[in-house]
């Protein structure tokens, strides 16, 4: 299984809603990262997660809270959006170090914020 | 810090000609480096790799690269291109610890029939 599933597919909320994005995989990998990713644009990194533990924040702004609960989960909380926020949001998952640092990316959940 | 640049925006071909993608990485330590394509609404599926060994790396749908450390290149190729091939590829580069994945700006290739 080389799968990193992610859900919702597409999300629409309003600028005073909370909401969550899930991401998932099973190839025991020890590093999840989100990404953000506008039309036309390169993904941007967010957040990366080693060993469960927040290691990268990019200084992304706190209406976006990562959590991840165990090695195989990784949330995204939304909360307060912007219209900016709108984007693709992209999470991947990888080995943390080692010889096979290739990652594996999720379909992508395409957030609108209204 | 790594960084990663792609210096063409767009590259439009003919179908079954030849193609040549590229891109210039910087870095002061030793990387990882990688190619991606993202088709339309979907999300990035991995080409090719570069971690160490052979310069010459051949990837998935007749795709391969070239590590070129003294011109810190990873030029993408293809000797002859699909219609299906019309996507966004990105290239992207990492430390040996993952602890980021930096991404270029992409180009987008278009084939022509």
């Amino acid at each position: 299984d080389t799968e990193v599933t992610q859900t919702p597919k597409h999300l629409v909320m309003g600028m005073t809603n909370k909401k969550s994005l899930k991401c998932e995989q099973h190839m025991g990998h020890r590093a999840m990262y989100w990404y953000k990713q506008k039309a036309k644009k390169p993904p941007e990194l967010m957040f990366v997660y080693s060993y469960e533990k927040l290691s990268i924040n990019e200084s992304v702004p706190s209406r976006f809270s990562p959590e991840c609960p165990n090695s195989s989960l990784l949330n995204l909380h939304l909360h307060a959006l912007q219209p900016e926020d709108s984007a693709l949001y992209l999470c991947a998952s990888s080995q943390a170090g080692g010889s096979n640092t290739e990652a594996f990316f999720g379909q992508g959940t395409r957030l609108t914020v209204v | 810090a790594q960084s990663v640049t792609q210096l063409d925006s767009q590259v439009p071909v003919f179908e079954e000609a030849p193609v040549e993608l590229r891109c210039n990485y910087s870095s002061s330590v030793s990387v990882y480096l990688f190619w991606y394509v993202q088709y339309p609404n979907q999300g990035l599926q991995l080409l090719l790799k570069y971690l160490s060994g052979s310069t010459l790396v051949k990837g998935i749908n007749g795709f391969e690269a070239e590590f070129n450390k003294s011109q810190t290149s990873f030029h993408l190729r293809k000797p002859s291109v699909h219609i299906s091939d019309t996507a966004e590829y990105f290239c992207a580069v990492s430390d040996p610890w993952a602890s980021k994945i930096i991404f270029g700006s992409g180009t987008r290739l278009s084939i022509r029939p």
